[in-house]
């Protein structure tokens, strides 16, 4: 009954591969969101999605490409990876944007080597 | 655009003491958030309190909220060894018209047994 479920929960790739990670809400949101957790916890917004549309891009490099195929799905694929990119990313979701409490998944830890 | 900061980074009690952390932010505000993130785990939404309130409670915490001072506090009372993770404040950005929540650098707690 996991509500914000991520996949993979690792990921471990070298420089200038591209990879993405999944993510799937069953919780009815509307808005759904993409974090990166540097690695002093440092927790920084990337996106936002509202109802599959693009609300905020918070000065994310263009290798990063977030795509929201329906309502419940908001997937990241990020190309020529970079060591910089290592971080834990998280999806979360909630039913009225800031306004609202945010349901996290558990993370996806991406190693780039 | 981050603009929590919380404060003490870090901080260690006894089993039953309690703790207290703080969050300061910059621009105005329509509600405040805390959350609470175990190891290797994604952040778990803990309490909200809008800027009209000035106090909440739930169980064990107690959340204050001072929008002239910008500023809030978040209590723990009779800790537990369970309450050991890292808690953060989170407020939406206005700039995004209050649909997503920008995060501080959390306060990393831990309650001995």
């Amino acid at each position: 009954d996991t509500a914000v479920s991520q996949t993979p929960k690792y990921l471990v790739t070298q420089m200038g591969n591209d990879k993405s990670i999944k993510c799937e809400q069953n919780l009815g949101h509307d808005t759904m969101y993409w974090y990166k957790q540097d690695s002093k916890k440092f927790l920084k917004i990337m996106f936002s999605y509202n109802n599959k549309e693009l609300i905020i891009n918070e000065t994310v490099p263009n290798r990063f490409s977030p795509k929201s195929p329906d309502k419940a799905h908001l997937n990241l694929h990020i190309n020529s990876l970079e060591l910089g990119d290592s971080a834990v990313y998280f999806c979360a979701s909630s039913q009225a944007g800031g306004n609202s409490p945010l349901h996290f998944g558990n993370g996806t830890r991406l190693t780039v080597t | 655009s981050q603009q929590g900061e919380e404060d003490p980074q870090a901080l260690s009690i006894q089993e039953g003491e309690n703790a207290t952390m703080n969050c300061s932010y910059k621009t105005s505000i329509n509600n405040l958030q805390w959350y609470r993130q175990n190891s290797g785990r994604g952040l778990v939404h803990l309490i909200l309190i809008r800027s009209n309130e000035r106090e909440k409670h739930s169980g064990r915490l107690r959340v204050t909220l001072d929008t002239s001072k910008k500023s809030s506090s978040l209590l723990i009372t009779a800790s537990r060894a369970a309450d050991t993770a890292s808690y953060f404040c989170a407020t939406p950005l206005e700039n995004s018209g209050y649909s997503t929540l920008t995060f501080g650098k959390g306060t990393m707690l831990l309650v001995s047994p």
